[in-house]
């Protein structure tokens, strides 16, 4: 079954740093984009941030500098690495398989991120 | 940065019915263009990607159309199933950027 598990989430007071982590099974991992989406409660979708088969990455503006995206093969494993967090920066991420050309065909669970003092 | 707008934000329709949602690109995306569903403490499934091929699993009565800047997502004969938000997405341009639109939702009339 092709499953996607994000892990990681908690409490974090602003300014500080969280570790995404998404473990991904029941494809080749090596051969799929991957992505970074997360959703305020009540609101709607914003794409965070994507990785490339070659590793390449990719970032809108409202968290360039601050997350960056990685991938490790080997383990099957996605990560987004968030620092200097804002009370904006609350919501559920999500990670998705995002093969080039046919939008988002795979999403995991969620994890939540609060940033609140 | 190519800005997403979906209309209306909410369609009441009732079950038997069809629906049709809009989504309009302030550039043109080409048929690059994704529609996904979401219910209520799910993740979004994916509907149709290149603005009108279906995803796996997905439904006939779910269909896209549309290139460039307009798109259209219909859905024939609503089932109780179908009442959730649905989202449009492009991912055109280069370098790669991915953007959705704030949703549209599909409620019971």
């Amino acid at each position: 079954e092709v499953q996607l598990v994000e892990s990681g989430g908690g409490l974090v007071q602003p300014g500080g740093s969280l570790r995404l982590s998404c473990a991904a099974s029941g494809f080749t991992f090596s051969s799929y984009d991957m992505h970074w989406v997360r959703q305020a409660t009540g609101k709607g979708l914003e794409w965070v941030s994507a990785i490339g088969t070659a590793g390449d990455t990719y970032y809108p503006g409202s968290v360039k500098g601050r997350f960056t995206i990685s991938r490790e093969n080997a383990k099957n494993s996605l990560y987004l690495q968030m620092n200097s967090l804002r009370a904006g920066d609350t919501a559920v991420y999500y990670c998705a398989r995002g093969p080039s050309g046919t939008g988002m065909d795979v999403w995991g669970q969620g994890t939540t991120v609060t940033v609140s003092s | 940065e190519i800005v997403m707008t979906q209309s209306p934000a909410t369609l009441s329709v009732s079950p038997g019915e069809r629906a049709t949602l809009s989504c309009r690109a302030s550039q043109s995306v080409s048929s690059n263009l994704a529609w996904y569903q979401q219910k209520p403490g799910q993740a979004p499934r994916l509907l149709i990607y290149g603005a009108s091929t279906r995803a796996t699993g997905i439904p006939a009565r779910f269909s896209g159309s549309g290139s460039g800047t307009e798109f259209t997502l219909t859905i024939s004969s609503l089932q109780s199933e179908d009442f959730a938000v649905y989202y449009c997405q492009q991912y055109n341009n280069w370098p790669l950027m991915y953007t959705f639109g704030q949703g549209t939702k599909l409620e019971i009339k």
